[in-house]
């Protein structure tokens, strides 16, 4: 989806480093939300926030932070990469509780 | 721990059949759910959403919702090769999305 846009698209890196990925959104949507997802897997919520000021832990935050510098964008970082990292991450938005839109991913790995 | 239970699959239908995946929910207050389509390595795309019980249609799509069971499910009539794909069942929960872990669906020529 156009409307939501992840930067990078793919990021190999090493263990210990500082890593970020970036979602901007053009919806105007209030909620942002990422996630993480593993081969065979569902997906897994790291973090939500419903507005600028509004940030909230989801099932997997340990390793994970987040900051919501405007309405439009959300951005994870992996503070020190560990290899169990290794996944594709997507960002979404939703205005209030209408359905999620996905941005195209994020696939990330950690050497 | 509230979850959301569906069939790995894979589920093969022959081109032309109807396709019908599953999901069942453990939280009874969930009040929206919703179908997405994922092909391997893209990003969940929307194909339906529910909030009342019976069924919805839309085009060779449609979900059904019955809470008193709870459990909510897809149908594809007329499946396509490129219908091929996981299918991921979500339900609202107190603003989140909970997800069930996909069902992979391949449709043989």
């Amino acid at each position: 989806d156009a409307d939501v846009t992840q930067t990078p698209r793919n990021r190999i890196t090493k263990t210990g480093k500082r890593i970020m990925l970036e979602c901007s959104q053009t919806k105007g949507h209030d909620r942002m939300y990422w996630y993480r997802q593993d081969p065979g897997l569902g997906l897994r919520l790291i973090y939500y926030s419903f507005d600028v000021k509004d940030i909230n832990k989801g099932e997997i935050s340990d390793g994970y932070s987040v900051s919501r510098q405007a309405q439009a964008k959300f951005s994870l970082s992996l503070e020190s990469a560990i290899p169990n990292q290794t996944a594709l991450y997507f960002c979404a938005t939703a205005d209030g509780n209408q359905p999620q839109h996905f941005g195209d991913g994020t696939r990330l790995s950690i050497l | 721990q509230k979850e959301v239970e569906q069939n790995s699959g894979p589920l093969s239908v022959p081109e032309g059949a109807i396709a019908s995946l599953n999901c069942t929910y453990s939280d009874r207050g969930s009040q929206s759910f919703f179908w997405y389509r994922q092909y391997s390595g893209k990003s969940p795309e929307l194909i339906m959403f529910i909030y009342s019980n019976g069924d919805k249609e839309d085009g060779r799509f449609t979900a059904q919702l019955n809470k008193a069971s709870q459990y909510v499910s897809l149908l594809i009539r007329d499946s396509q090769p490129s219908d091929s794909a996981t299918y991921l069942c979500a339900v609202n929960n107190n603003y989140q999305l909970i997800w069930g872990a996909g069902t992979k669906l391949i449709i043989k020529p």
